[in-house]
């Protein structure tokens, strides 16, 4: 299986700024999924990240929101714009090699 | 789209008994199904999955079972330890390259020594 590297693992941040989350994988992948999780709650994808396209987003999820970048088939980043305390949760990157495999994410709290 | 239920949200346990969580889903062309167990502070890590090919599959103290015609799946930990207290999440999907996975609501698992 993959082995994901995911900064920042965690961060405080004012509401009306924005965050960039970098994915780093070990292996060259086609398709990178970004999930987020509230606290206390299940897992959600927010979009899925091919390289050299697009995001393809879920609905509730924009991408003037959520911006996304794919800019190699190892690497990808999720920007959380214009924060706000609701968007405090875990981010989560995740590829697909044989099984699913998740980074250790990045814990978020919108003050 | 996919819908995958899963009960029960807690469970609490006497270490050295049995565990099972169960769940179904809702779109029968899903023919993947794993199941994930995320610890404090990290991400999901894949603990074992069956496709829709194979009624049961077992990894020591870990098993899970799945019935296409009624669209359900479980899984059944024996023995249960300490360690195994987490939140446990099942997930399907349709198993091609690139299809989502979607996830049940967790279940989290006491294991009181």
């Amino acid at each position: 299986s993959a082995v994901i590297s995911q900064k920042p693992s965690r961060d405080i941040c004012q509401r009306g700024t924005s965050l960039t989350i970098q994915c780093q994988v070990d292996s060259q992948v086609t398709m990178m999924f970004w999930y987020r999780q509230q606290p206390g709650q299940s897992l959600t994808l927010i979009a899925t990240a091919n390289q050299g396209s697009e995001a393809t987003y879920e609905s509730g999820f924009v991408i003037d929101k959520f911006p996304i970048s794919r800019p190699n088939l190892t690497f990808s980043t999720l920007t959380v714009s214009n924060m706000s305390p609701e968007d405090s949760s875990i981010y989560l990157c995740s590829v697909e090699i044989l099984s699913y495999t998740f980074g250790s994410g990045t814990r978020l709290t919108v003050v | 789209g996919e819908n995958v239920e899963q009960h029960p949200s807690t469970l609490s346990v006497q270490e050295g008994d049995s565990a099972v969580i169960k769940c179904t889903y809702s779109d029968s062309a899903s023919n993947y199904f794993p199941w994930y167990k995320q610890e404090l502070g990290k991400g999901p890590q894949l603990i074992i999955d069956i496709r829709s090919n194979v009624g049961e599959k077992k990894d020591q103290r870990i098993a899970v079972t799945l019935n296409k015609t009624a669209k359900h799946f479980s899984l059944h930990i024996t023995e249960t330890q300490p360690e195994d207290s987490a939140v446990y999440f099942c997930a399907a999907s349709m198993g091609a390259a690139g299809n989502k996975l979607t996830f049940g609501g967790g279940t989290r698992v006491l294991v009181k020594p």
